[in-house]
């Protein structure tokens, strides 16, 4: 059974620093998918990645798949409050089963 | 275009009993996929249903069963609760037109089961 491990687990910052929190699969992505989820909303998809090496930006959101296809990142610059949640990621496993990872919960403070 | 809406908010039952929640997928979706978040943890995939079918399943027991209606909304049912059972469950509906497709999730039933 794959596993997604995240870390760190919790992560609280200043409003304008920078973070990177990690997502580390067991066996190779099928594809990775990244997630926020807001207390009391459902997870929100802001990325795909299906290509190791891949790189994609959204905003102040760096993600980074590993050439192995088996880790990844997220790197956010100059957080702001509003970036507070709970960071998933998924694979999406090739099937009908999305496996997700245990989750970085993230605050800013401001 | 209505996104993917769940009821209720909120469920308090105790052990033993039965309970139905509900999800009504967005609009043009064919296919509704259930999930249990315990508390601090990333969702667990409990099953799908594809057009009116179940499409696969997690590592659940068979308590808790599902149903979808032509018009894809969906029902989850889970029987004799347990206290572990309290959590977040939410739906995710997407259109699927391969493997795999972007899910767009509801904002969940948090249940409590006393």
């Amino acid at each position: 059974t794959q596993l997604l491990e995240q870390s760190p687990q919790f992560l609280s910052i200043q409003e304008g620093e920078n973070l990177t929190v990690y997502c580390n699969s067991s066996s190779v992505f099928s594809s990775l998918q990244w997630y926020r989820q807001e207390p009391g909303e459902g997870p929100v998809l802001l990325v795909t990645v299906v290509t190791g090496g891949e790189v994609k930006k959204l905003k102040r959101l760096t993600f980074q798949f590993g050439d192995a296809r088996k880790d990844s990142s997220l790197h956010i610059t100059a957080a702001q409050p509003g970036d507070t949640g709970l960071y998933l990621c998924a694979d999406t496993s090739g099937t009908y089963k999305y496996i997700f990872g245990t989750g970085t919960r993230l605050k800013v403070l401001a | 275009e209505t996104g993917v809406t769940q009821s209720p908010t909120h469920l308090i039952k105790t052990r033993g009993q039965q309970v139905t929640l509900r999800c009504s997928s967005q609009s043009g979706h064919n296919t509704v996929s259930w999930y249990q978040q315990a508390l601090g943890q990333g969702p667990q995939f409990i099953f799908q249903y594809y057009r009116e079918e179940e499409n696969g399943r997690g590592n659940f027991p068979p308590r808790f069963s599902g149903l979808q209606f032509p018009n894809y909304s969906s029902e989850l049912n889970v029987n004799a609760l347990e206290l572990d059972d309290s959590a977040l469950y939410l739906c995710a509906s997407s259109l699927q037109v391969g493997l795999t497709d972007t899910q767009y999730f509801g904002p969940g039933t948090r249940l409590t089961v006393l």
